[in-house]
């Protein structure tokens, strides 16, 4: 089936430090949106690439799509205790318009 | 209104009950979904409703019964579950006027366990 994974499953990291967790679709994303899910929570949206090699800035969370469109970064610079949850990249293969395939999720721990 | 509700919270039945899920957005989306997460896991979907005809059932058994009595409302009604079954089930919505592109909106689920 189409899969997306992400890796890692988990980390954790002293605040200040960075973090990045990376998506790979086993097929082309027509586009790739990321959510993020804080403990106890729902999915919340982060943003929404579509263009091979975008790249898209939300004040320290830098997020790229792949040139070939199956894989997209989040990189969080100097982490807060704020940015503790799970995200998820979610990819709308080609061809399946209305559906969007959630990757494995990451999840992040900040500590002082 | 930005938001999507979910009721109840919090669910508890036993393997024979029959209950239901509610949901409801007041943003003009025109579509609507159902997704099953558990623990540590991705949210899986489950059905998506589009201008409140089914467009998409992800093979999922027959004790769960989606219906969408109108474009603000979603059910999801449940009949004799297993304890398999016990997730947090979300509901989402997305403008559905590009499908391709459209984000989803997610409501707060409800936590549901069966006994």
């Amino acid at each position: 089936g189409q899969q997306v994974m992400q890796i890692p499953q988990y980390q954790h990291v002293q605040e200040g430090e960075d973090f990045t967790t990376y998506c790979n679709s086993s097929t082309t994303l027509s586009n790739i949106q990321w959510y993020k899910q804080r403990p106890g929570g729902h999915p919340v949206f982060l943003i929404q690439l579509v263009k091979s090699g975008e790249v898209k800035k939300q004040k320290r969370l830098t997020f790229q799509f792949g040139e070939a469109k199956k894989n997209s970064s989040l990189h969080i610079t100097a982490t807060q205790t704020t940015d503790v949850g799970t995200y998820f990249c979610a990819g709308r293969h080609t061809g399946t318009a209305s559906k969007l395939t959630f990757g494995t999720g990451t999840r992040l721990q900040v500590t002082l | 209104d930005t938001e999507v509700t979910q009721t109840p919270k919090h669910l508890v039945m036993g393997m024979t009950n029959k209950k239901s899920l509610k949901c409801e957005q007041h943003m003009g989306h025109r579509a609507m979904y159902w997704y099953k997460q558990k623990a540590k896991k991705p949210p899986e979907l489950m059905f998506v409703y589009s201008y409140e005809k089914l467009s998409i059932n992800e093979s999922v058994p027959s004790r769960f019964s989606p219906e969408c009595p109108n474009s603000s409302l979603l059910n999801l009604h449940l009949h004799a579950l297993q304890p398999e079954d016990s997730a947090l089930y979300l509901c989402a919505s997305s403008p559905g006027w590009a499908p391709s592109t459209d984000t989803q909106y997610f409501g707060p689920g409800t936590r549901l366990t069966v006994l």
